[in-house]
């Protein structure tokens, strides 16, 4: 079946630092992929999306690019900031159907 | 953006009693709801499907009878944890599609449940 695999965390990082976290998946189509993020004490919140090969999705200074080739939608950011502290879900969804979340990574970002 | 509203935000009962808990989409219709449980530093786990008017689809190994699902309209689905034990409490969220979306969803912002 489908499966999202990302890479464990936790994340520690200084402000301003670069970040990526890895993300990569199997799925038997091509499948739309996703990341949300959980801030402390809330819900999931989706980052951003991309729904084919070589997109790229951007929100918050974030970005991911859909790799076919790599099978992978690895989250990016140039300069990380404390409020960016949270857990980063990766997941993917065919249309109409379920999403399949990646465990999560947990980021914390220290001044 | 799209909202996607639960309530209670957290709750605590004790063992044996049933709570439900509603998930609502403020400003558009969803005819397909999703239930997860959240367990402490794992991801989500998808508890079943809730499909507006019709009885909902249950993952692998959930138990339809402790866990009822209701979706009685466009706009509102309801998750009973019924006779819960200590080892319901979790964190439950609830996520809506919109009708005529891409498979984007918007997710309620998660309802803890304690079990004394």
């Amino acid at each position: 079946g489908d499966s999202v695999t990302q890479m464990e965390g936790p994340v520690t990082l200084s402000e301003e630092a670069f970040l990526t976290i890895n993300c990569t998946y199997t799925a038997t189509g091509y499948p739309s992929l996703f990341w949300y993020v959980q801030y402390p004490g809330e819900g999931l919140q989706l980052l951003l999306k991309a729904t084919k090969a070589d997109d790229k999705g951007s929100n918050k200074g974030f970005e991911a690019t859909y790799r076919k080739e790599t099978t992978s939608f690895h989250l990016e950011k140039g300069s990380v900031q404390v409020s960016d502290s949270a857990v980063y879900f990766c997941a993917l969804s065919y249309p109409e159907e379920k999403l399949t979340f990646g465990t999560g990574t947990r980021l914390t970002i220290i001044p | 953006g799209a909202v996607v509203s639960q309530h209670p935000s957290w709750v605590i009962c004790k063992s044996g009693t049933s709570v439900k808990i509603e998930c609502r989409s403020l400003d558009f219709q969803a005819t397909t709801m999703f239930w997860y449980r959240q367990f402490p530093k794992q991801s989500l786990m998808l508890m079943a499907t809730s499909n507006e008017g019709s009885k909902a689809t249950y993952e692998q190994g959930v138990e339809k009878d402790k866990f009822l699902i209701n979706h009685a309209s466009l706009t509102l689905s309801t998750l009973t944890v019924t006779s819960a034990h200590p080892e319901d409490s979790s964190f439950y969220i609830c996520s809506a599609r919109p009708v005529g979306g891409h498979g984007e969803l918007f997710f309620g912002e998660g309802s803890r449940l304690t079990v004394l």
